[in-house]
This record gives C-alpha cells, sequence and structure tokens, in this order.
C-alpha cells in the first residue's frame, strides 16, 4: 500500500539556518504529494503541493521538488525563523484528495 | 473565506459514553474527511463524504461512523467510548474528492 517516510525529529536549528526535512514516499501510479505544517494547538495548514513529477511547490519560502526517480519530497527553507517551529507532515494523495497517507511527523525547534 | 471549523473544541467524555463531533467546511466545498491524530498511530484516515455519500471508510470499528448533510456539514460519532479514543479528531474539507484539502483546527477528546 501507499506509505510516507519521513525523517525522525525532533530538529533543531539556529535562527538563519539552513532547513531540510526529507521525505520518501511508496505509492502506486502517480500521487500528488503535499506538506502540511501543524502549530501548537491547532490543526494542520497545507504549506505546499506538488502534483506531478519536476514539480517545485514554494510557499512562505518553503520549496519541495516531487522527484520521481528517488521517490522523494524533501522540504528546503534556505533561512528559518524561529516563527517556523512546528511539527511538518509530509503526506501523499490520489488526486489532492481520496485518504491522505501522512508520515509520522517532524518537529523542527527554531531557536533565536 | 471562513476556514473549517469544528465543534466543540475540546471534550470529556467517560469510558462506555458516546460522542458527536461536528465539523463545517469551507463555504463551497462538498467534500469533507475526517482524521484522528494520536501520538502512537499518527495521523490516520478515517472516512470520506461527499454529496452525502461514504466515499471511502479507514481501517477503523464500526463504533466509528459519521454523515454529511445536505448542505454540507458533517458529523462524526464513537459509540462505546474507550480509553483510546482519546485523540485529537480533525476534519478537512476540500472542493471536491479530486482537490486538495483544508483541515479545521480540531476536537481534542479525551476518555476518562
Amino acid at each position: 500500500g501507499n506509505s510516507v517516510t519521513q525523517m525522525e525529529g525532533p530538529v533543531t536549528l539556529s535562527e538563519e539556518a539552513f532547513l531540510t526535512i526529507n521525505c520518501t514516499y511508496t505509492a502506486t501510479g502517480y500521487p500528488s504529494l503535499f506538506w502540511y505544517v501543524q502549530y501548537p494547538g491547532e490543526g494542520l495548514q497545507l504549506l505546499l503541493k506538488a502534483t506531478k513529477a519536476d514539480d517545485k511547490g514554494s510557499n512562505k519560502g518553503f520549496e519541495a521538488t516531487y522527484r520521481k526517480e528517488t521517490t522523494s519530497f524533501h522540504l528546503e527553507k534556505g533561512s528559518v525563523q524561529v516563527s517556523d517551529s512546528a511539527v511538518y507532515f509530509c503526506a501523499l494523495g490520489r488526486g489532492g484528495s481520496e485518504k491522505l497517507v501522512f508520515g509520522k511527523g517532524t518537529k523542527l525547534t527554531v531557536n533565536p | 473565506k471562513a476556514g473549517v471549523t469544528q465543534t466543540p473544541r475540546y471534550l470529556i467524555k467517560t469510558r462506555g459514553q458516546q460522542v458527536t463531533l461536528s465539523c463545517s467546511p469551507i463555504s463551497g466545498h462538498r467534500s469533507v474527511s475526517w482524521y484522528q491524530q494520536t501520538p502512537g498511530q499518527g495521523l490516520q484516515f478515517l472516512f470520506e463524504y461527499f454529496s452525502e455519500t461514504q466515499r471511502n471508510k479507514g481501517n477503523f470499528p464500526g463504533r466509528f461512523s459519521g454523515r454529511q448533510f445536505s448542505n454540507s456539514r458533517s458529523e462524526m460519532n464513537v459509540s462505546t467510548l474507550e480509553l483510546g479514543d482519546s485523540a485529537l479528531y480533525l476534519c478537512a474539507s476540500s472542493l471536491g474528492p479530486q482537490e486538495t484539502q483544508y483541515f479545521g483546527p480540531g476536537t481534542r477528546l479525551l476518555v476518562l
């Protein structure tokens, strides 16, 4: 079945550091890929998405590229801020919906 | 445009009781999905509704049920609560089954 594997956290960085959170997936066909973010005490917010191979999703300085050859969708940001501290979830879905499958989440803490 | 709203935000119940959670989707969205989030199991898909019909169901016992109304609002019900049902229950809405899901803040259920 479909599955998502994320790098285990927690990840602790200093402000302005470079961020990478690895995500790989197993799926049949051509799923859509997503990154969601969850701030403390809140629900999930869509951060970015990509619907086909080589697509790059981007938002708020975060980027991720859909790599079919390596079945990966790694999240990157060039310079993190304290306000980026949250839990990040990689997810895949068919056509953008229908039972999203999530990774276990990676907790990011950014220190000033 | 208002986001997905969920009520109540917090709930405390005792074992054996039943509970009903409510979700109002973003205006114009016709699909609603439900997920359970626990520290141990992460985010797991419960069910998806579109046009008042359940389209997909996750691997949960029959104690978990849901429905969708003609105005796209959805409810989920858990009967005969168990301690292990303590979780954050997240609702997500999308324009349709092939569209990106947007999440609400969740209902945190504690079963004592």
